[in-house]
């Protein structure tokens, strides 16, 4: 089964220019999150998605970030523009809420590693 | 809110010695948790998880855990490490409705020859 699949996988880029990030949940998943890994903050949830939907994105940093949802398969962080403080690993995740054992397991990609020089 | 503290921020075991990684949250309703681990250059991939039932969960790669609701605590363990179990590893929370899951900080393994 396919996985979560995120593009690119690396990205450097130039301060001030646009980057978007892209996801594609493993199918049948109605929930979807951005996270963002640095070395200083860890892990953070940015914002996640149900049904396409945005739920939660107060872990946004700043009006610099967008995210979007326009179907079930697939989803875009974009940043712009882009400055170096925002170099760091990129992860989309997407998990199916449903009752029982199920739960709500988190299912990662494996990232989006961003460069801003 | 729920919150996720993993005390140690790197540990080092000697292949075949026994490991125990410590996870601690907080949650007001009855939690659901999770070890993920993280190789280099990888993205998290999950270990095991507990729901309900059964304290001791048994998980992938011969680890497991043991919720201890007095304690508050998710710990993870494995008999004998082995060295590709070097990587980091993730202790979360999360809701059974709703998908606002905390991870801790994150838990650095090495493994000595």
């Amino acid at each position: 089964d396919a996985g979560v699949i995120q593009s690119p996988r690396h990205e450097v880029t130039e301060m001030g220019q646009e980057v978007t990030l892209r996801c594609k949940p493993i199918s049948g998943h109605n929930s979807l999150f951005w996270y963002r890994q640095t070395m200083m903050r860890g892990l953070e949830l940015l914002i996640y998605f149900n049904n396409n939907v945005p739920i939660d994105d107060s872990g946004m940093p700043e009006d610099r970030f967008s995210a979007k949802m326009p179907n079930a398969s697939f989803s875009t962080l974009k940043i712009q523009p882009s400055e170096p403080r925002d170099s760091a690993v990129y992860f989309c995740a997407s998990s199916i809420i449903s009752g029982g054992s199920a739960g709500n397991t988190i299912y990662f990609g494996e990232g989006s590693w961003l460069t801003v020089v | 809110a729920q919150s996720v503290t993993q005390p140690d921020i790197h540990i080092t075991v000697s292949e075949g010695a026994s490991l125990e990684l410590r996870c601690n949250y907080s949650y007001g309703a009855t939690p659901y948790l999770f070890w993920y681990v993280q190789s280099p250059g990888q993205g998290l991939q999950l270990l095991l998880k507990y729901f309900s039932g059964d304290t001791l969960v048994q998980g992938i790669k011969g680890f497991e855990a043991e919720f201890k609701r007095s304690q508050s605590s998710f710990n993870l363990r494995k008999p004998s490490v082995h060295w590709s179990d070097a990587a980091e590893y993730f202790c979360a929370v999360g809701a059974m409705w709703g998908n606002d899951m905390r991870f801790g900080a994150g838990t650095r393994l090495t493994v000595k020859p």
